[in-house]
């Protein structure tokens, strides 16, 4: 079956631009995460929606950034004003959303670059 | 500071047996993942362990915990060229019930032929 996808799957703006990051995530999955991977760093959390709860904003690094998810299917990362340092590969992750073992399947990534 | 520590890099010779190590500060942690990532892909999960486990076997996979230390390893039997990758640590908490992962910086695996 179809897994997690993410588009584009390259994306350089400039300095002060707006990006939108888009995530399908695999059907019947009501989970979904955003991780940030920055050149050699780990995969660090930024935001996380279950089902129809507010999502757990907590690990998103400025007001710049923002996600919604619509129709508990489809996600929109969006970065406002981008900086350089803003540059890594951002992956987007789903599961089913269940309790004990719930296995998160990750997209491909965007590798953003801000110049 | 890292919450979950591993070595940056490994080279092992092809044939060999490949361990990569992790430690994990979080003693709640209720289960660990190992992920593989290949050049330019995005993680695929390789193996877990649930944290009443101490070992775990998966064909050419070995995972060991030792809770009480927190550390946790990925042996690889008879590394082949093809498992060249960063391997990631992770570990699953209960944030208010949400469970994102923390994950590790990653160990790249070189495989000499």
């Amino acid at each position: 079956g179809a897994g997690v996808s993410q588009s584009p799957s390259n994306k350089v703006t400039e300095k002060g631009k707006d990006v939108e990051l888009r995530c399908d995530p695999i059907s019947g999955h009501t989970a979904l995460y955003w991780y940030r991977q920055s050149l050699g760093q780990g995969l660090e959390f930024l935001i996380y929606f279950q089902g129809n709860s507010a999502p757990d904003k907590s690990g998103l690094p400025s007001d710049r950034f923002s996600a919604e998810r619509t129709g508990g299917s489809v996600s929109t990362l969006t970065i406002q004003r981008t900086q350089q340092e803003d540059s890594a590969v951002y992956l987007c992750a789903s599961s089913f959303g269940t309790g004990g073992l719930d296995t998160q399947y990750f997209g491909p990534g965007t590798r953003l670059t801000v110049l | 500071g890292e919450d979950v520590e591993q070595s940056l890099f490994l080279s092992v010779r092809e044939g060999d047996s490949s361990v990569i190590n992790c430690t994990y500060t979080d003693s709640s942690s209720t289960y660990l993942y190992w992920y593989k990532q290949e050049p330019g892909a995005g993680l695929q999960l390789l193996t877990y362990i649930f944290s009443n486990m101490d070992m775990k076997q998966d064909q050419r996979l070995t995972v060991l915990l030792n809770k009480k230390d927190k550390h946790l390893s990925l042996r690889i039997a008879d590394t082949q060229t093809g498992d060249s990758a960063i391997y990631f640590c992770a570990e699953s908490r209960k944030f208010s019930g949400n469970t994102p992962l923390v994950f590790g910086k990653g160990t790249r695996l070189s495989v000499i032929a």
